[in-house]
Parts: structure tokens; sequence; C-alpha cells
């Protein structure tokens, strides 16, 4: 299976921020990765899918970037509805796989 | 609007069974290849199995092949995950979750249900 791995796995950071966060997987997965965003008690939505496309109804301060073996999600400005969990997903080949997440704290 | 309403999670003993099924309305179901993808509690997201649009074809996780058997009714618009061996490691909230693509398979999960919860415990 491919690995996927997530820097960092807390990332603490105040409202009007730039954010950035890294995905890296064990084997090429082109440009096969997707994004999610989820908050406590609640389903993950997607946020992003073949690295880069925004979903729609996702805001624009929400971009992705990478190919290969890694990838960037990127919260242009930071805002309070933006704290949660966010994890990276490969969809090359199955089993599919996710990363391991990284929480997005108020600092 | 999308609705995805899983059911039939509870507490069952090691090396029982459990049959999770997850109700589906306001999309064309049977256009849509669609998933399971569980959580641990205070884990991350490990995706579980997916099931074709007709439902002629199925892939496993490593993790419950062999145990787990996914299934759909098109006509009932619903799903079904009947697992079987369980064990502890199987303890988590199972979401039933939409292929985004309508004609054929992205592997990308556009809407979620609200989950269900299974504990594995003696």
């Amino acid at each position: 299976d491919i690995q996927m791995t997530q820097s960092p796995s807390t990332l603490s950071a105040s409202v009007g921020d730039r954010v950035t966060i890294t995905c890296r997987a064990s084997q090429s997965i082109s440009n096969w990765l997707a994004w999610y965003q989820q908050k406590p008690g609640k389903a993950p939505n997607v946020l992003i899918y073949e690295t880069s496309n925004l979903e729609s109804g996702v805001p624009s301060r929400f971009s992705g970037s990478g190919s290969g073996t890694e990838f960037t999600l990127t919260i242009s400005s930071l805002q309070p509805d933006d704290f949660a969990t966010y994890y990276c997903q490969q969809y090359k080949s199955y089993s599919l796989t996710f990363g391991q997440g990284t929480k997005v704290e108020i600092k | 609007q999308v609705q995805l309403v899983e059911s039939g999670g509870g507490v069952v003993q090691p090396g029982r069974s459990l049959r999770l099924s997850c109700a589906a309305s306001g999309f064309t179901f049977n256009s849509h290849a669609m998933n399971w993808v569980r959580q641990a509690p205070g884990k991350g997201l490990e995706w579980v199995a997916v099931i074709s649009y007709d439902g002629s074809n199925q892939y496993y996780s490593d993790s419950v092949k062999g145990r787990f058997t996914f299934s759909r009714d098109n006509s009932k618009n619903t799903l079904y995950l009947q697992m079987n061996s369980l064990r502890a490691e199987d303890t988590a909230i199972y979401y039933c979750a939409r292929d985004r693509s309508s004609t054929g398979l992205s592997n990308i999960f556009d809407y979620w249900g609200q989950g269900t919860l299974v504990t594995v415990s003696s």
C-alpha cells in the first residue's frame, strides 16, 4: 500500500496567518491527491481533488499544489472556521490511503 | 439534498458478526460508486471498501479482506456492510461516503453520512 505522511501533526496559528500543510507519498501518485477537512464530531468534507482543483463551494483561500510524492495544502489567510483537522488522501491505487492528519489549533 | 444515513452499529463481542446499512437519498443512487470509511476513536481516517455503481465490483482494504462483504440494493437505495469475525481493532465510527463521479469511479468522497459507531469488546 502507498503510505501517506503529513507534517506537521499539529499546527498552532492565528487568524489571518498563512498556513501550509505537507503530505508526502511513499511512491509517486502523479496528481491523484485529495484534501479533506474534518471538524470534531463531524464527517470530513472534501476541499481539493486532483492536487489543486477546488471543490465547489470551498473558499478560494484554500489551495493545493505538488506532484509525484510531495504535496501541499495552503490556507492563505486562516479564518475562525478553519480550525479543524486536515487529511490528505491518495487515490492512485487500492488500498486508498489517508495521511494521519494535521490538526490546526488556535495559537 | 444528498443524505446518507448509517445504521446498525453497536457493541459486539470479538469473533461475532454485525451488519451495517446506509440509506441514501437526494441523488441518483444507481449512478454512483459508494464507499465505507472508518475512524477509530481519536484516530485518523481509514478507507475500508468500495462498491461500483451496479454492485458488480468491490475492493477492500487488506485489514478487512475476507471478513467484510460490501453489497448494495439499488431498488432500495441502500448499502450493506456485513462484518464477520470482528476484532477489537475494528472498533470505529463507520461512515458511508459517495464517490464524486456520477458515471465512473473517481475515488474521491464528496458526501458522507454522520457515521455509526461499532464497538468490539467482550
